[in-house]
């Protein structure tokens, strides 16, 4: 199973918006609704950020919205702030009953 | 409040064998799939395999597919995982992860575990060298 594909960086000034795409294939993403997003700060264990596809966990800022198009799910922050300095990884479910996660995007807030 | 606490990393020799462990607290550990999930050094996340509440499911990434064994204690709210014949590829930050209680489908006739993780505990690190 290939790792779903992210962009290595993205960068934004505080206030802005900014997206990370992730793109699979119709085995993970396009198959099922069960892409996850996880929040990495430097020597941090992950943290759940959006499960199944859109679902906020409780605590998570509404700043943090995602969806899914096809084969590709997209994860956006808006009013960037300082704090949302980052590596970000996204994750699928597979049609092997695996889980597959992206190679991790890392935010910078300039 | 959840609590997920990893440990058992070591140093070990190629070809070598260990045997993680990850205590739990705070949540009704039969009830929630766990996961471990592995970061090798400057690196991204990869999973490694899922076992459900009670035991009976298990799932394994092919990268250690017949070489690592995920298993649980429910009366110890404790998680394994046994790794053996370990080369340097399989050095990294262990963490063990939990899912939230429940099912989720893979079409309308087929339940399936939820694989994604709502708590981490604080990984442990394996070194695999000489």
């Amino acid at each position: 199973q290939s790792a779903l594909t992210q962009p290595a960086s993205v960068s934004g000034s505080p206030g802005q918006s900014i997206t990370i795409s992730c793109t699979g294939t119709n085995s993970d993403i396009g198959g099922y609704n069960y892409v996850s997003w996880y929040q990495q700060h430097p020597g941090k264990a992950p943290k759940l950020m959006i499960y199944d596809v859109s679902n906020r966990p409780s605590g998570i800022s509404n700043r943090f919205s995602a969806s899914k198009s096809g084969n590709t799910a997209s994860l956006t922050i808006s009013g960037l702030q300082a704090e949302d300095e980052a590596d970000y990884f996204c994750s699928s479910y597979t049609s092997s009953s695996t889980l597959v996660f992206g190679g991790g995007t890392k935010l910078t807030v300039l | 409040e959840v609590q997920l606490l990893d440990s058992g990393g070591d140093l070990v020799q190629p070809g070598g064998s260990l045997r993680l462990s990850c205590v739990v607290s705070g949540f009704i550990f039969n009830s929630c799939a766990m996961s471990w999930v592995r970061q090798a050094p400057g690196k991204g996340l990869e999973w490694v395999s899922i076992i459900s509440g009670g035991g009976g499911i298990t799932y394994y990434a092919d990268s250690v597919k017949g070489r690592f064994t995920i298993s649980r204690d429910n009366s110890r709210n404790t998680l394994y995982l046994q790794m053996s014949s370990l080369s340097a590829e399989d050095t990294a930050v262990y963490y063990c992860a939990k899912s939230p209680t429940g099912y989720s489908y893979s079409d309308v006739n087929t339940k399936i575990l939820k694989y994604y993780s709502d708590s981490w505990g604080q990984g442990t690190l394996v070194t695999v060298s000489s």
